[in-house]
């Protein structure tokens, strides 16, 4: 199946510091891609909807400011989270469809806020 | 509003058997329907994944039953191992749209 990556997969950050995750699809292009946020022993929470050239759209309760989504190319977007508290910390997985309609999820990134 | 319910929340199942795993839906708009696993600290992995064209898929030990009047779908692993010990998530979406979750299911397959 289709490939999609994310970096890092791992990143500890002091509180007040932004972190950057990239979510790249490897072998298809993606005018769309989907950031979603898990915690443990939970489902997959929907945080937005990244557009290839346009603004994302973000579901309700998620601050744009405090998420910032740049989908900068067809194969990348990139979640920023600004001035990250501890409540912050979560598991954050992006996904693509595929041509087919198929989602292909990349290996998720575990933020951690000091 | 609770789009897609998943049920049973955890499943305890001995090797060689079969884990059944159910999710009901209300949108009737929704035409995918996937099935993804997921371990500790992973990224979800598409399993399975069925159209409302047709009522069952099988892939090797996996098989999708659909049932479109009913709104509901189902998961079965058959011969079970203790390496399918996981969380498994359904979904559900309309075409270009985000997909709907269930709340996941932990199976553990024991010897």
């Amino acid at each position: 199946g289709a490939v999609v990556s994310q970096h890092p997969s791992r990143v500890i950050c002091k509180s007040g510091t932004s972190v950057k995750i990239e979510c790249r699809s490897l072998d298809f292009q993606a005018t769309t891609m989907f950031w979603y946020r898990q915690f443990p022993k939970q489902s997959l929470m929907l945080m937005a909807t990244s557009n290839e050239g346009s603004k994302a759209t973000y579901e309700q309760g998620v601050e744009k400011d405090k998420f910032l989504i740049n989908h900068a190319s067809l194969t990348l977007s990139t979640l920023t989270v600004t001035s990250a508290h501890p409540e912050d910390s979560s598991f954050y997985i992006c996904s693509a469809p595929s041509d087919t309609d198929t989602q292909y999820f990349g290996p998720g990134t575990r933020l951690t806020v000091l | 509003q609770q789009q897609v319910k998943q049920s049973p929340q955890s499943l305890i199942v001995q090797k060689g058997g079969i884990s059944i795993i159910n999710c009901a839906y209300e949108n009737t708009a929704f035409d995918y329907f996937p099935w993804y696993q997921q371990f500790p600290g992973k990224g979800p992995a598409l399993l399975i994944a069925i159209r409302p064209d047709v009522s069952e898929k099988k892939e090797g030990r996996f098989t999708i039953s659909f049932n479109k009047s009913a709104k509901q779908f189902s998961l079965h692993i058959m011969d079970s191992q203790p390496g399918d010990s996981a969380t498994y998530f359904c979904a559900a979406s309309r075409r270009n749209t985000p997909l709907v979750f269930g709340k996941g299911t932990r199976l553990s397959v024991i010897a």
